[in-house]
């Protein structure tokens, strides 16, 4: 099944309120990346936390990323109307020496002004 | 430095023509994988190159798709006798090893 499995679908907020986002995974990683997607854009890197690593900040977001029950959250705070995107969780591991970005079904966040 | 230069961004092709898809990744970056995200889903490994070889192609379909990475010029992942079902947004990623991915725009395949 897929790996990186993202929840909620989707989610539909206040401007100013903090948005959580969940991912769920399924083997062993490298790390967790999480990327933004705009309407009919590419993929924006937001933020890499590996798996040594429990929590990582960088501006209004935070992740952070427990391996024992292989999830991951990424939260944006005092969102604004520009946050509005599909957000994607990718693992990254080694298969047979080979490394692999899997994606998660996203979730679609509307910030309503 | 550049980013991940895909093109064509837009590309219609008619059912049974061949599609070409390109992709220059950032300077110094000698990994490409190639994606394909339907509408609404998320994104769904293709392939995985490094300089002239394939490292993991486990996402490819098994016929008409094929990939390449010369030691010189852009990747190119090419479709041969498209049907509607290929429509969908490619995208390419390059990274260093063991680092973030940075992605391209996409070329958006429209086949009709």
């Amino acid at each position: 099944s897929q790996q990186g499995e993202e929840d909620p679908q989707a989610l539909s907020i206040q401007e100013g309120e903090n948005a959580t986002m969940n991912c769920s995974y399924k083997t062993s990683i490298n790390n967790l990346q999480w990327y933004r997607q705009n309407s009919g854009r590419g993929l924006v890197h937001l933020i890499l936390i590996r798996s040594n690593e429990r929590e990582k900040h960088s501006g209004r977001l935070r992740v952070t990323l427990d391996t024992s029950k292989k999830s991951s959250s990424l939260l944006i705070t005092a969102s604004r109307a520009a946050d509005t995107a599909s957000y994607f969780c990718a693992t990254d591991r080694t298969i047979q020496g080979a490394q692999k970005l899997v994606f998660g079904q996203g979730t679609r966040l509307t910030i309503n002004p | 430095n550049a980013g991940v230069m895909q093109n064509p961004r837009h590309l219609v092709r008619r059912r049974g023509q061949e599609a070409r898809l390109r992709c220059s990744p950032m300077k110094g970056h000698s990994h490409v994988y190639w994606y394909r995200q339907l509408p609404e889903e998320g994104l769904k490994f293709m392939v995985y190159l490094q300089k002239e070889n394939i490292i993991d192609e486990s996402g490819m379909p098994k016929e008409r798709f094929s990939a390449e990475f010369p030691k010189e010029g852009p990747s190119i992942l090419r479709i041969q006798q498209v049907v509607r079902g290929d429509s969908a947004a490619y995208f390419c990623a390059s990274s260093p090893m063991d680092r973030a991915a940075f992605f391209g725009q996409g070329t958006r395949l429209t086949v009709v």
